[in-house]
C-alpha cells in the first residue's frame, strides 16, 4: 500500500522568508504522480503543483517549486517570497497512474506572519 | 468556467438519520471523486466514478455509505443511519478526460457534517 507521511504539523516564517515543506512517500510502483494541494480556511482544496515521477525536471509554478527526488522518495515543496495568502494547510497527494485515486498525508500547516 | 460546487455547504443532523450530499463536476469532465476529511483519518478516499464503468467503491468504510452519479454528472453521497463518527468534511473532486490532465483532481468546497 501507498503512503505519504508529512513530518512537520505546523511551521511558521515570516512574509517574505523561503520556506520548505517537507513530503516523503512509500510506493513500489514506477509509474505515479505527485501533487501539493493549499487548504485555507474556506475549505477549498486547491492545486498549487504536480510532478510527473517520470520527468527527471523539477516542477515550478512561479513562487512555487518542488524538490522530487525520486531514489530517495522525497517530495519537498518550497515557497518563495512568501505571502500572507500562502497561509493554510498544504497536503502532500500521491497518484498511481490509472489508480485514480489520492493518497494524501497529514498535512502541514503553514502560517506567514506578517 | 464554474468550478466544483457542492450543496449544503454545511449540515448538522441527529444520530441515525440519513443525510444526503450533492456535487455538481465541472462541466465536461466525466471522472468524479468523494473523499472524506476528518481529524482522526485525514483524507480519506471513498469512491470514484469514470463515465459509465462501474464505480470504485473500495474506500466506502461501511454499507450506511453510498453513491450514485445520474447522466453522468451530479452525484450524491448518501449516509444512513449517521453516526458520530460519520461526522467530517465530505469532499467531492472531479478530472477530465484529457491524456495529460485527467490524473489531476479539482476539488469542491466541501460540505462539513455533523451529526449530533
Amino acid at each position: 500500500a501507498q503512503t505519504v507521511t508529512q513530518s512537520q504539523p505546523e511551521m511558521s516564517v515570516q512574509e517574505a522568508e523561503t520556506v520548505t515543506l517537507s513530503c516523503t512517500y512509500d510506493t513500489s510502483e514506477n509509474n505515479y504522480y505527485l501533487f501539493w494541494y493549499k487548504q485555507p480556511p474556506s475549505r477549498q482544496m486547491i492545486l498549487v503543483i504536480r510532478q510527473e515521477a517520470y520527468k527527471q525536471q523539477n516542477a515550478t509554478e512561479n513562487r512555487f517549486s518542488v524538490n522530487f527526488q525520486k531514489a530517495a522518495k522525497s517530495f519537498s515543496l518550497k515557497i518563495s517570497d512568501s505571502q500572507l495568502g500562502d497561509t493554510a494547510m498544504y497536503f502532500c497527494a500521491f497518484m498511481t497512474r490509472g489508480a485514480q485515486k489520492l493518497v494524501f498525508g497529514q498535512g502541514t500547516r503553514l502560517t506567514i506572519n506578517p | 468556467g464554474a468550478g466544483v460546487s457542492q450543496s449544503p455547504s454545511n449540515k448538522v443532523t441527529e444520530k441515525g438519520k440519513d443525510v444526503e450530499l450533492r456535487c455538481d463536476p465541472i462541466s465536461g469532465h466525466t471522472a468524479l471523486y468523494w473523499y472524506r476529511q476528518s481529524l482522526g483519518q485525514g483524507l480519506e478516499f471513498l469512491i470514484y466514478f469514470q463515465g459509465n464503468s462501474a464505480p470504485d467503491k473500495s474506500g466506502l468504510p461501511s454499507d450506511r455509505f453510498s453513491a450514485e452519479r445520474t447522466g453522468g454528472s451530479v452525484s450524491t453521497l448518501t449516509i444512513q443511519r449517521t453516526q458520530q463518527e460519520d461526522s467530517a468534511v465530505y469532499l467531492c473532486a472531479s478530472s477530465s478526460g484529457g491524456s495529460y490532465v485527467r490524473e489531476t483532481q479539482y476539488f469542491g468546497p466541501g460540505t462539513r457534517l455533523l451529526v449530533l
